[in-house]
């Protein structure tokens, strides 16, 4: 198993450009999540995803869109880029059948870098 | 918003020393409490969790321990080794949607 594959991992955008985070894993989880880390704040919660066509936001959903049209997959759309989206994202995905389950951790993918100047 | 805590920002501890990373959150409603490892240029790593009906975990040389009336609990890594140099987050909340702490960035001196 590859586990959670994001690409790009680096990528430097020009201040109201537009592009996709893409994020895929091949473990059958139901669960998936979009994080962006910033130095010294933490994770901060984006969106997530509890199966195929259900999406919701976390806690800095602004300027950011999500789709989930398959079980592997879960883009994470930025559409106007701007300074303050510069930040490392991270997506994440989980089992939980009939519910997330406290001993199902997340599986982090390795990251994509993103500058916005 | 609700918030966990995580403190030192830094912490520096020499080899076969002990590491304590400690966290706070403010929602009693609060059900898991996991710590994530993280290494330069990787993504987070599930390292240990618990749940409020215990005080303590123990896994190897890592050890939560867990106030549920103060709201707080701490990760212990015995024995630290400069192999344990990571970046080590809190967090907590429902499994599926969990708050993180700031991180603390743990270095072990060889």
């Amino acid at each position: 198993n590859a586990g959670v594959t994001q690409t790009p991992k680096f990528r430097i955008l020009k201040i109201g450009q537009s592009m996709t985070l893409q994020c895929t894993q091949d473990m059958n989880h139901n669960y998936m999540y979009w994080y962006r880390q910033d130095p010294g704040m933490g994770l901060k919660l984006i969106y997530y995803s509890v199966g195929a066509g259900i999406t919701d936001k976390g806690e800095v959903p602004n300027g950011y869109n999500v789709s989930r049209s398959t079980t592997e997959d879960f883009p994470l759309r930025l559409e106007l880029a701007a300074p303050s989206q510069t930040s490392v994202y991270f997506c994440a995905s989980a089992t939980g059948t009939g519910g997330l389950r406290y001993n199902s951790p997340l599986h982090f993918g390795n990251g994509t870098r993103l500058t916005v100047t | 918003q609700q918030q966990v805590k995580q403190s030192p920002q830094s912490l520096i501890v020499q080899k076969g020393g002990i590491s304590i990373i400690n966290c706070a959150y403010e929602n009693t409603a609060f059900d898991y409490f996991p710590w994530y490892q993280q290494f330069p240029g990787k993504g987070p790593a599930l390292l240990i969790a618990i749940r409020p009906d215990v005080s303590e975990k123990k896994e190897g040389r890592f050890t939560i321990s867990f106030n549920k009336s103060a709201k707080q609990f701490s990760l212990h890594i015995m024995d630290s080794q400069p192999g344990d140099s990571a970046t080590y987050f809190c967090a907590a909340g429902p499994a599926r949607q969990l708050t993180f702490g700031s991180g603390t960035q743990l270095t072990v001196l060889p």
